[in-house]
């Protein structure tokens, strides 16, 4: 099954703790792309990954750090999470930059308290 | 004034109603919009494309207004089921896809 998968799906933390969230995804996509959705302000890109080792700033890429060494993963990590940080964040995949459309994970609610 | 812009709802109707969203956006050459369908707590999913001629899949049509820039979505004979977020989905300057925060719809019996 065509799949984005997240993990984990949801994960409580304490302000400057490092953590990993990980994608990996089975749809031999070149692009991969990180958003966090907060209440009233939509979808908002992070990091987006146009190939391997091919990585670049979104819309709020302040305190978030990515990396692409391979194809199927791309990993979010939070340096030095912060309360701010707080959230739900989404891995997608596509073909084509999204004009095909996404293939979302199951999302992960991240807590950093 | 935001790339996508949506009327968040909530858009509260009675099953077998018709309902209509709207979704304006600020970038002239987009060429590129979607719809997604939200579920609480769960990941967007593709909804249907929204092509220059206007499109339906069954109980839904999407259509385009270029001139006026935006888009709407027209869901027929609601069913509960089709309680849901429906985001708006524009391609912005760099070709990154701009994503409306979404109208809520519940459809009640």
């Amino acid at each position: 099954e065509a799949q984005v998968t997240q993990n984990p799906r949801y994960l409580i933390t304490v302000t400057g703790k490092k953590l990993t969230v990980t994608c990996s995804q089975n749809m031999n996509h070149e692009y991969m792309s990180w958003y966090r959705q907060d209440p009233g302000l939509g979808l908002r890109q992070i990091y987006y990954s146009m190939n391997v080792e091919v990585t670049d700033k979104g819309d709020v890429p302040e305190g978030y750090k990515v990396s692409r060494k391979e194809k199927r993963n791309f990993p979010l990590i939070l340096e030095s999470p912060s309360p701010n940080q707080t959230s739900l964040y989404f891995c997608a995949s596509s073909r084509d930059r999204g004009l095909g459309g996404y293939t979302f994970g199951s999302g992960t609610r991240l807590t950093v308290v | 004034r935001k790339e996508v812009e949506q009327d968040p709802g909530p858009f509260n109707v009675p099953e077998g109603a018709t309902v209509a969203f709207n979704c304006t956006y600020s970038n002239s050459a987009s060429q590129s919009f979607f719809w997604y369908r939200q579920d609480c707590r769960k990941e967007p999913k593709l909804l249907m494309s929204v092509y220059s001629s206007g499109n339906e899949d069954g109980r839904f049509t999407a259509q385009l207004n270029r001139a006026s820039q935006y888009i709407s979505l027209l869901i027929r004979d609601s069913k509960l089921s089709d309680s849901a977020t429906y985001l708006c989905v524009v391609n912005g300057q760099n070709n990154d896809m701009r994503f409306g925060a979404g109208t809520r719809l519940t459809v009640k019996p």
